[in-house]
């Protein structure tokens, strides 16, 4: 399968770090983007080619892609923070999501 | 700054077509391409292809071959996304972003609703 499987809640308490991941078979040979997405907004781009943060997006978040798995870390956690993430990979010329993971900062 | 402003909501009936419009600002439009995105009512993100707005390419969706086409108009600098032969399931709110391995700069979404 391509599909790429995140998990579907992550929780983590404000000022720790949370995690997200991505999987799939050899993710590690695409590159990885993430997007944030608050209720009722588009999503927003917060790292893209596995590890590069766009313009105004806050150091506290960071990404890794390595082996099967892409990692989305987003430390010192607000709840501003909270929201969905998606991760998306790039295979030559299509793009797939995952199904998507909800952050809930307790 | 960049923007991407998108069309307004569509009310269809099943079987009928829609074309939404993505209108791009603040950079050289024929040096991106425009890629489609759909979410349905509570779901995920859903990849439905891109164009190229420097010549044309599309890349589309497994699942939606036959039914979409996605064009460019360099003159307005407008990407459109036109869909066929909609049916329930094509309920979602459809989003076009600047890219396409990339996706850097969202529009605001265009509701389609087609009752079943």
């Amino acid at each position: 399968s391509n599909g790429l499987t995140q998990p579907p809640s992550v929780s983590v308490s404000p000022g720790q770090t949370a995690s997200i991941t991505c999987s799939a078979d050899k993710l590690s040979d695409k590159y990885a983007s993430w997007y944030q997405q608050r209720p009722g907004q588009s999503p927003v781009l917060v790292i893209y080619q596995d590890t590069k943060r766009p313009s105004g997006i806050p150091d506290r978040f960071s990404g890794s892609n390595s082996g099967n798995i892409a990692t989305l870390t987003i430390s010192e956690t607000q709840a501003m923070d909270e929201a969905d993430y998606y991760c998306q990979a790039w295979d030559s010329t299509t793009a797939i999501f995952g199904g998507g993971t909800k952050l809930t900062v307790l | 700054q960049i923007q991407v402003v998108q069309s307004g909501a569509e009310v269809k009936p099943p079987g009928a077509s829609v074309k939404l419009s993505c209108k791009a600002s603040g950079y050289t439009f024929s040096t991106y391409a425009i890629s489609w995105v759909r979410q349905a009512p509570g779901q995920g993100l859903e990849w439905m292809g891109w164009v190229s707005a420097s010549n044309g390419k599309t890349v589309y969706g497994q699942n939606l071959q036959g039914r979409v086409t996605m064009t460019t108009d360099t003159s307005t600098n407008t990407a459109y996304m036109e869909l066929r032969s909609l049916r329930s399931d094509d309920t979602a709110l459809y989003y076009c972003a600047r890219g396409a391995q990339t996706l850097d700069f969202w529009g605001q979404g265009s509701l389609v609703i087609v009752p079943s």
